[in-house]
């Protein structure tokens, strides 16, 4: 079956407006993870949810970043008034959830701030 | 707090020898341990798990780990490198039974000489 999507895959933007990143887990899977990667290093957790519940929200670095995940399918993360300190790859995971631990992630989105 | 340390940031070995990438990792209990590969352009792939049991875990592509309590490792082999297998190699650890979080290391690239 089809993996772990993610859109845009590239996307710039000017510091100071929103942008949305988009992730849709693989089919059935009940949990959905959001991290975040900078260049030279590993993924760092930003929040994750079981269906539609928003589990830990305690990697989000502060209040510009928002995620939800409405119908248990697909989930948004959402950054408002970008900085230049977001850039990143933004990278989304999923998995079975009731204690199957094995994330599967997607391609990213590399978010680039001007 | 988990942490996980991959001491080599760069290695490089020559088609057809062996390869160990070293993992150490910092957990209170019995880990869940996790080895993925990145590629250019790719997201990440998981190679192998460890959950219990066989302190040896076989993974795809013919990569395997083995699990040491007493060193707080948990290392990547294989015996032949092909040149396919350059990429970026991250040792994660996790979840725990409250946060469902992987926590990876820094990363390894490898690459590899024809």
């Amino acid at each position: 079956g089809a993996g772990v999507s993610q859109s845009p895959r590239y996307k710039v933007t000017k510091r100071g407006q929103d942008v949305a990143l988009r992730c849709d887990p693989i089919s059935g899977h009940v949990s959905l993870y959001w991290y975040r990667q900078a260049l030279g290093q590993g993924p760092e957790f930003l929040t994750y949810f079981n269906y539609e519940a928003q589990q830990d929200k305690s990697g989000l670095p502060n209040d510009r970043f928002s995620a939800e995940r409405p119908e248990g399918s697909i989930s948004t993360l959402t950054i408002q008034r970008t900085e230049q300190r977001d850039s990143a790859m933004y990278r989304c995971a999923s998995s079975l959830g009731g204690g199957a631990w094995e994330q599967y992630f997607g391609p990213g989105t590399r978010l680039t701030v001007t | 707090a988990q942490s996980v340390t991959q001491p080599d940031i760069h290695i490089t070995v020559s088609e057809g020898a062996s390869l160990e990438l070293r993992c150490n990792y910092s957990y209170g209990a019995t880990p869940y341990l996790f080895w993925y590969v990145q590629s250019p352009g790719q997201g990440l792939q998981l190679l192998l798990k460890y959950f219990s049991g066989d302190t040896l875990v076989q993974g795809i592509k013919g990569f395997e780990a083995e699990f040491k309590r007493s060193q707080s490792s948990f290392n990547l082999r294989k015996p032949s490198v092909h040149w396919s297998d350059a990429a970026e190699y991250f040792c994660a650890v996790g979840p725990t039974g409250t946060a469902s979080k992987l926590t990876f290391g820094t990363g390894t690239r490898l690459q590899v000489t024809l």
